[in-house]
């Protein structure tokens, strides 16, 4: 079974400052995993994601995660906050083991708000 | 958004009435998905099809109906037995389990 908490409901950071958001995974075999990022009314982006290569993952808009197989964490960084990176963000498990229906678990979100 | 078009963004409908929102997708992805997004609550998972003329029901299918007689199109069937259907609504497309998925803009349906 894979199951995925995303650490906080809610991120706040001034802009130019760096954002962190928090991600764990539980899994039975070597998983994937991913970060969606959602602006209002809006379908889900795909940021980056984790197959098994390079543990630290680039991804677009300057944003960043390490693979942290002993501590079963994939944090989302990124040194400079803008403006438009205000956003919900979902962290995402694969264990390609089938679990789940479609072998997907989503995170609930973290809301990341920007102050000017 | 990529090649994925959901329509219409949004809809209304009185209560009782069956709605079908639409998904198409020119990726040429095997697999396609149904996602509920309530807020608070991330995506839940309503039908998933990994090929033609074949679908599988995910977490709560219940009050849910799909079909996929093409590739490219998978409609969602939100029926008058789905007890509380207001919420947005969110397709995909992939190739295939454990893979990433590809989203649509999504639909916003209102019920009263």
């Amino acid at each position: 079974a894979q199951s995925v908490t995303q650490l906080d409901s809610h991120v706040s950071v001034s802009e130019g400052t760096p954002v962190l958001l928090r991600c764990n995974y539980s899994s039975s075999y070597s998983p994937s995993l991913f970060w969606y990022v959602q602006h209002p009314n809006k379908g889900l982006q795909l940021l980056l994601k984790y197959t098994s290569a390079a543990t630290l993952v680039k991804g677009i808009n300057g944003f960043e995660a390490e693979f942290k197989k002993s501590e079963t964490s994939f944090h989302l960084t990124k040194p400079s906050a803008h403006m438009s990176d205000a956003a919900e963000y979902f962290c995402v498990v694969s264990d390609r083991s089938g679990g789940g229906a479609d072998g997907l678990t989503f995170g609930k979100g973290t809301h990341l708000i920007i102050q000017p | 958004d990529g090649g994925i078009t959901q329509s219409p963004k949004y809809l209304f409908r009185k209560e009782g009435q069956n709605v079908t929102l639409s998904c198409e997708q020119n990726l040429n992805h095997d697999a396609m998905y149904w996602y509920r997004q309530d807020p608070g609550q991330g995506l839940r998972l309503i039908y998933y099809s990994q090929i033609v003329n074949d679908f599988q029901k995910g977490d709560i299918a219940e009050g849910y109906s799909v079909s996929r007689e093409k590739k490219e199109s998978f409609p969602l069937t939100v029926t008058s037995a789905q007890k509380n259907p207001t919420a947005f609504y969110l397709c995909a497309s992939g190739y295939g389990q454990n893979y990433e998925q590809y989203f649509g803009p999504g639909t916003r349906l209102t019920v009263t």
